[in-house]
Parts: structure tokens; sequence; C-alpha cells
């Protein structure tokens, strides 16, 4: 099974800075590697796929990079609507397909 | 543009099953992965197991096996996950989701079933 790790556990960014959110796999998984974004009482939202491909309507402000096992999350500008648990998930190798623990980000 | 709608919340007695529903609508059904995944209270997401309706093939995370079944009716295209030998454990909001493409990532979510076990 491919552990994913996500770091910080909780992020606090002041508006309209840079927050840069980690996720690492136990083994490569080249850029088999999805972001969603989850607010309070809703349902995930994918925002990156492939890595870095954002999905649709997903503001430019978000991307994704990385490949292998280290990738990052970065949000150019955080907005108050950005505040929400960010989760990253392997699709390289499964079953099982698997999320990291999710990143938490608020408003400084 | 795709729908998934899930069957309302639960209560349920420890050792008891739960079956929740998925009807999606919109898109081809039977052609594109459906999975389950769950969230304890306060907790993260957890791949529960997925179903390819077009092929009846089924895939289970081993933490479930034996306790879980998934399944699909495309005559309404509904997708259902039943889980049995409930335990307070597995008090979480269940949400069904649809691939987009091959690749197992998630761009389609249903609004989620709260399952609460409890005596």
């Amino acid at each position: 099974e491919i552990i994913v790790t996500q770091s910080p556990a909780t992020l606090s960014v002041s508006p309209g800075q840079r927050a840069t959110l980690s996720c690492r796999a136990s083994q490569s998984v080249n850029s088999n590697l999805a972001w969603y974004q989850q607010k309070p009482g809703q349902a995930p939202r994918l925002l990156i796929y492939g890595a870095s491909t954002r999905a649709t309507g997903i503001p430019a402000r978000f991307s994704g990079s990385g490949s292998g096992t280290e990738f990052t999350l970065t949000i150019s500008s955080l907005q108050s609507e950005d505040v929400a648990v960010y989760y990253c998930q392997q699709y390289n190798n499964w079953p099982p397909l698997t999320f990291g623990g999710g990143s938490k980000v608020e408003i400084k | 543009q795709v729908q998934l709608v899930q069957s309302g919340s639960e209560v349920k007695k420890p050792g008891s099953s739960v079956k929740v529903s998925c009807q999606a609508s919109g898109g081809t059904f039977s052609n594109y992965a459906i999975t389950w995944v769950r969230q304890a209270p306060g907790q993260g997401l957890e791949w529960v197991g997925g179903i390819i309706p077009l092929f009846n093939s089924v895939t289970y995370a081993q933490k479930f096996q034996g306790r879980v079944t998934i399944s699909a009716d495309e005559s309404t295209s509904t997708a259902y996950m039943d889980l049995s030998s409930l335990t307070s454990e597995d008090t979480a909001v269940y949400f069904c989701a649809r691939v987009t493409s091959g690749s197992y990532y998630f761009n389609y979510w249903g609004q989620g079933t709260l399952v609460t076990v409890s005596s």
C-alpha cells in the first residue's frame, strides 16, 4: 500500500499571500496524483489531476507540481474562500487508492 | 452535467447492516467507475472500494473485504454500497464519486450520506 503524507497539518496565511502545501508518497506514483479541496459540510472538490493539470473551472491561482514521490499544491494569492482542508490522492498503484491526511488552510 | 444523488442519513445498531445508494444522472453510467469513500467525524478520506458497472468489476479495500458489497443497477443508473457487521467505528459520512476518464481521480461527488452506528 502506498502511504501518502501531507504537510503541514495546518497552515495560516495572510490574505493575498502564497500558500504552499506538500504531499509525499512512500514510493513513486509518477504523475498520478490529484488534489482536492474540502470545505466544512461539503464533498471534496477536484482541483488538480495528473499532478499539475487544473480541473475545469478551477482558478489559475491554484497550481500543482512534482512527480515521483514529492508534490506541491500552491495557492498563489490566498483568498478568504480558499479556507478549507486540502487532500492529495494517489491513483498510480492500487488497490487501495490512498489519500493523504489533509492540510488545513486558515486565514492569518 | 453529471450529478450523483445519495440516499439519506441512517442510524443503525451495532452488528447490523446499512445500504447506501448513489443515483447518477447525466453522462453514461455504465462506462465509468464509481467509488465509495468515507470520512469519520473530524477525520480524513478513506477509500472503501469501487465498481465499473459495464463489467460489473468490483474492487474493495482490504480493510473492508468480507464486510462490504458494492453493486450497480444499470437500469436505474444507481450504485450501492452495503456494509455489514457495523460498529461505532463505521460512523462516518459515506461519499460516492465518479471518474471522468480511465484514471482514478474523481471529478464528480455525491453529497454524502451520514451513517451513525449507535446502540
